[in-house]
């Protein structure tokens, strides 16, 4: 099992709709989760750190589920600028070289 | 303010050929790194430094080295390039280590191309 899956996509909606990803990982030591954006040929950005009483930012709201060890990013009124990869990140804090991103979920927003 | 730079932006190399990629990153960060991203794969960390003259290996260091001899510079080397290293690579700095909270910077990437 990979340590950080998540579903590759691509999620096709219109715009103003509402989409929501999950990422699910296997390390329970885990303890920082980011979504971290990434636009065709870019590099990837940050766009949240994910709290464990749930967090939001605009139309962005993160959520994690420590006992089902999963993350989840759920996207309102969406936006032709939404269209990216999103990246799941988790890092359980002991090692700089335990920071394992996810392969990414695409999205196009469509018009 | 550039944030994070790195050079060049594409190459292409014939196996066996060397090269070496620069980082620089003028935000006074401790911490920079080195990931490459395939298809499919995700980011995966080849190799990391916590500081000036220090480096560490990540998860997949085989066949790369690296060197931190200012602390705004992270220079990352293929010694013997070869088809497998085919990739893009991001370098990236924080301000402190990702077990913080403290995001991580990434420059714009290298396109390598091994044949």
């Amino acid at each position: 099992r990979k340590e950080v899956e998540q579903d590759p996509g691509p999620f096709n909606v219109p715009e103003g709709a509402t989409v929501a990803f999950n990422c699910t990982y296997s390390n329970s030591a885990s303890q920082s989760f980011f979504w971290y954006r990434q636009d065709c040929r870019k590099e990837p950005k940050l766009l949240m750190s994910v709290y464990s009483s749930g967090n939001e930012d605009g139309r962005f709201t993160a959520q994690l589920n420590r006992a089902s060890q999963y993350i989840s990013l759920l996207i309102r009124d969406s936006k032709l600028s939404d269209s990216a990869t999103y990246l799941c990140v988790v890092n359980d804090r002991t090692s700089y070289d335990k920071v394992i991103f996810g392969p990414g979920t695409s999205l196009s927003v469509i018009p | 303010n550039a944030g994070v730079t790195q050079t060049p932006k594409f190459r292409v190399l014939k196996t066996g050929q060397s090269m070496t990629l620069l980082c620089a990153q003028d935000m006074n960060h401790e911490y920079m790194y080195w990931y490459r991203q395939d298809p499919g794969m995700g980011l995966r960390l080849i190799h990391y430094s916590v500081g000036e003259g220090t480096t560490a290996k990540g998860e997949v260091p085989d066949g790369y080295n690296v060197s931190r001899l200012k602390k705004q510079n992270f220079l990352l080397g293929l010694e013997s390039a070869a088809p497998s290293q085919t990739s893009v690579y991001f370098c990236a700095s924080s301000a402190t280590g990702t077990g913080g909270t403290y995001e991580q910077y990434f420059g714009p990437g290298t396109r390598l191309t091994v044949t």
